[in-house]
């Protein structure tokens, strides 16, 4: 099973909008609505960040949104602050009891 | 609050098999519905997922690397084990462990991670 692909990187100034894609194909991305978002600072573990695609956890940030679309999810993250900078992983499940992770994007905050 | 911590050699000498731990708190491990995971990460690489395990057993691995995994759970203790059978310098990673949900998929919590180094 073929890791998802998302950017390297993405960036954006404090206050604007970033958003990230997530592509994979209808055996995962596009076939379940089981995507998550995963948040990961330097020597830190991930963090959820969103779940089935749209739904936060409890104390994250409304300024963070998922969709998707076809074979692709995005993460959106609004109003970008400092602590925001960190890779950040999707994350789908791929049919048969497997999952797969995305190839990760390094987020800058310019 | 549920929480995982990893625990097992720095270490391994190549073609040795690794064996982690993870202990989890604030919960019992065979009630709930919830998997627990194996994920790692190569040194400054993404995540790949190794495997789980339900709170019945069951097992799934990738299949990449299901020949020399095996994971299981211990409930008295409150804690699941990953095994790596024949390990190599590129098996080198931070591993951890964390407790999944099947209704949706997510994984959360993690422990913190436990960095293993296939060295002679």
């Amino acid at each position: 099973q073929s890791a998802l692909t998302q950017p390297p990187s993405a960036s954006g100034s404090p206050g604007q909008s970033v958003t990230i894609s997530c592509t994979g194909t209808s055996s995962d991305v596009g076939g379940y609505t089981y995507v998550s978002w995963y948040q990961q600072h330097p020597g830190k573990a991930p963090k959820l960040m969103i779940y089935e695609v749209t739904k936060r956890p409890s104390g994250v940030p409304d300024r963070f949104s998922g969709s998707k679309s076809g074979n692709t999810a995005s993460l959106t993250v609004s109003g970008l602050q400092a602590e925001d900078e960190a890779d950040y992983y999707c994350s789908s499940y791929g049919g048969s009891n497997l999952y797969v992770f995305g190839t990760g994007t390094k987020v800058t905050v310019l | 609050q549920v929480q995982l911590q990893e625990s097992g050699p720095g270490l391994v000498k190549p073609s040795q098999t690794l064996s982690l731990t993870c202990t989890v708190s604030g919960g019992p491990i065979s009630s709930g519905g919830h998997y627990w995971s194996w994920i790692r990460q190569h040194p400054g690489k993404g995540l790949e997922w190794i495997g789980y395990i339900y709170d019945r057993g069951s097992t799934y691995y990738n299949p990449s690397l299901k020949s020399r995994i095996t994971i299981s759970l211990d409930t008295s203790k409150n804690q699941f084990s990953l095994k790596l059978s024949s390990m190599t310098v590129a098996d080198t990673a931070v591993y951890y462990c964390a407790r999944g949900d099947p209704t949706g998929g997510w994984i959360d919590p993690w422990g913190q991670g436990t960095l293993v180094t296939v060295s002679s």
